[in-house]
């Protein structure tokens, strides 16, 4: 079975910093999608950023950026110039095709 | 707006009692997903379907059934309800990988479910 580990429950950053979240994967798959998606306190989920597996290139969305490493089977978050607004929590998730899996998450705070 | 619909937002529960989480989208998406949210566990799978007449057991589906009767309808059934089961449900849909250059999963804005 696939599983996703993120392996810092809680993470800080200062406004106008970079910070970067971990998360590993375990799979036997060659093709499938991984994704970060943020949850704010209004719990409603919001995907930050996906990956496919067959491409190579690490993928950017404005200030958020992946370092997708397949061979070690990890995926990690950095963002860049951290905003108040960044402070969420933050899942890694996985899927070959038909079912989606998380991680448990990184809960970021954005310090002032 | 297109997206996923989720119904009640809020619900209170006496131990024994039935209940039905609506979940409906209209972006025609083939994949449906039911999870449950608690805290320090992430978002576990209940029970996902990969089209209508289709449905299969996610990581924890005990307790929980369902049904997909038509594309844009995937209700979630508690038949006799816990205090475990006390938690935030969010209900997801999303196209195969393949159909989309966008692909990815759509959540609605989850239901909080006290049981007492």
């Amino acid at each position: 079975a696939q599983t996703v580990t993120q392996s810092q429950p809680e993470m800080s950053v200062q406004e106008a910093e970079t910070v970067t979240l971990s998360c590993t994967y375990d799979t036997s798959e060659s093709d499938y999608y991984l994704f970060w998606y943020k949850q704010p306190p209004s719990r409603q989920m919001i995907l930050v950023i996906r990956q496919e597996a067959y491409k190579q290139q690490n993928a950017t969305e404005n200030r958020f950026s992946v370092n997708f490493q397949k061979a070690a089977k990890s995926f990690s978050l950095k963002i860049s110039d951290s905003q108040l607004g960044d402070a969420a929590m933050y899942f890694c998730a996985y899927t070959g095709s038909e079912k989606l899996v998380f991680g448990k998450g990184t809960k970021l705070t954005v310090n002032p | 707006n297109a997206g996923v619909t989720q119904t009640p937002k809020f619900q209170v529960l006496k131990t024994g009692q039935s209940m039905t989480l609506q979940c409906a989208q209209d972006m025609n998406h083939e994949y449906m997903s039911w999870y449950r949210q608690d805290p320090g566990m992430g978002l576990r799978l209940i029970h996902y379907s990969v089209g209508a007449g289709i449905t299969d057991q996610g990581e924890v589906p005990n307790g929980y059934n369902v049904s997909r009767s038509t594309t844009e309808d995937f209700p979630l059934r508690l038949l006799s309800a816990a205090p475990s089961q006390t938690s935030v449900y969010f209900c997801a849909s999303s196209p195969p990988p393949w159909a989309e250059t966008n692909y990815g999963y759509t959540f609605g804005s989850g239901t909080r479910l006290t049981v007492v």
